[in-house]
């Protein structure tokens, strides 16, 4: 399988912390994309980061990317009891053009 | 609030009806997407829609449908479905395709029930 594997599945933390999620994928990608999902509702675009990008910002969020690990990375900088949700990678294989893949998730539980 | 709008937002089908979720977006885009998605899982690309022409099928189960009316407009037709397809349907829509980097969309779901 394309998918791309995150971790930490699940990662609580306090009000006021940092919270970084990874994102792992297997082959040569176009793009990645973030995305957060509230329960229950549709998935919200966070930032996108091509794969000549290394390091992308906006706002409290800050992406990284590296391409001979085959990894990315969100920071959510000064968490709010508002950031608690699913937080998911989205991979645009360069064999599978067209088709953004998602990985398992990140649950983060931001504690006020 | 998201510009893709879903409808119904809650469905409940017994095994033999037909029924249809639909999908609209007024911002201009020409690729719209299907995923399913279930429960602490991640949505899963079921069609994806090029410029009105089915252009990805996932190896999706016929009793699934999909038709793109025109490209405002994308429905998925149900038929005969089974219990474990019992799911939240995402609708989607990007400018273009994903490979040019472009941004999806998402609605905010239809819940299915299958009984």
């Amino acid at each position: 399988s394309q998918q791309g594997e995150e971790d930490p599945q699940a990662l609580s933390i306090q009000e006021g912390e940092n919270a970084t999620m990874n994102c792992s994928y297997k082959t040569s990608i176009n793009n990645l994309q973030w995305y957060r999902q509230n329960s229950g509702r549709g998935l919200v675009h966070l930032i996108l980061i091509r794969s000549n990008e290394r390091e992308k910002h906006s706002g409290r969020l800050r992406v990284t990317l590296d391409t001979s690990k085959k990894s990315s990375s969100l920071l959510i900088t000064a968490s709010r009891a508002a950031d608690t949700a699913s937080y998911f990678c989205a991979t645009d294989y360069n064999t599978n053009a067209g088709k953004s893949t998602f990985g398992d998730g990140t649950t983060l539980t931001v504690k006020p | 609030d998201t510009e893709v709008t879903q409808t119904p937002k809650h469905l409940v089908m017994g095994m033999t009806n037909k029924k249809s979720l639909k999908c609209e977006q007024h911002m201009g885009h020409r690729a719209m997407y299907w995923y399913k998605q279930k429960a602490k899982k991640p949505p899963e690309l079921m069609f994806v829609y090029s410029y009105e022409k089915l252009s990805i099928n996932e190896s999706v189960p016929s009793r699934f449908s999909p038709e793109c009316p025109n490209s405002s407009l994308l429905n998925l037709h149900l038929h005969a479905l089974q219990p474990e397809d019992s799911a939240l349907y995402l609708c989607a829509s990007s400018r273009a395709g994903t490979e040019l980097g472009n941004t999806i969309y998402f609605g905010e779901g239809s819940w299915l029930t299958v009984v």
